[in-house]
């Protein structure tokens, strides 16, 4: 298997700017995480689906920020508009939604918003 | 509020000896643990985990032991070797670790030789 595949890599973009996070959960997995990784707050979690309905998205820091998952195998993290502190990596994880399931992490989107 | 803590933002270890990570938690519903391993550029990727109703796991090298009174975890490396240089991160759930994970800041490991 691929693993867990985010795109862009890497996303430079000026404030005010529309930014969409794409990532493609591992085949069979039915839970899928977006975590967002700060100097300062480390590695939180944003949202996260389970069978592609959004379970708990109370990390998630403002309307600004929106994410869907309209099939099993992909999901879009969007911030719209983007501001300079949304500069962070952006990770995407994917599961079995099984007690002791371990999250795959994909290589990561970094965003620098100038 | 922290919910999980790495104090040691850095560890140094010589090559062969033994690495110890340790990390504290809060959370009284927490009761999955895992270790995740980071290199530049790339995800965490997933180390070795523990259960609350365990106090120990072992998986090769790596030993992960649980103190619950404590609400204290530690990661063992023995031997430690040059590509275990990396940023290790402790991670902790509720629910039997099938929702989010909460993630310390982590600790960077660096193996000399």
């Amino acid at each position: 298997d691929a693993g867990v595949i985010q795109s862009p890599r890497h996303e430079v973009t000026e404030m005010g700017q529309e930014v969409t996070l794409r990532c493609k959960p591992i085949s069979g997995h039915n839970s899928l995480f977006w975590y967002r990784q700060t100097m300062m707050r480390g590695l939180e979690l944003l949202i996260y689906f389970n069978n592609n309905v959004p379970i708990d998205d109370s990390g998630m820091p403002e309307d600004r920020f929106s994410a869907k998952m309209p099939n099993a195998s992909f999901s879009t993290l969007k911030i719209q508009p983007s501001e300079p502190r949304d500069s962070a990596v952006y990770f995407c994880a994917s599961s079995l939604r099984t007690p002791g399931n371990i999250q795959y992490f994909g290589a990561g989107t970094r965003l620098s918003v100038l | 509020d922290q919910q999980v803590k790495q104090n040691s933002p850095s560890l140094s270890v010589q090559e062969g000896r033994i690495s110890i990570l340790n990390c504290d938690y809060t959370n009284s519903m927490f009761d999955y643990f895992l270790w995740y391993k980071k290199y530049p550029a790339e995800g965490p990727t997933f180390l070795i985990s523990i259960s609350s109703i365990k106090d120990k796991n072992e998986d090769g090298r790596f030993t992960v032991f649980l103190n619950k009174s404590a609400k204290h975890l530690s990661l063992h490396i023995v031997p430690s070797q040059p590509g275990d240089s990396a940023v290790y991160f402790c991670a902790a759930a509720s629910g039997g670790g099938a929702d989010g994970l909460t993630f310390g800041k982590g600790t960077h490991l660096i193996i000399q030789p």
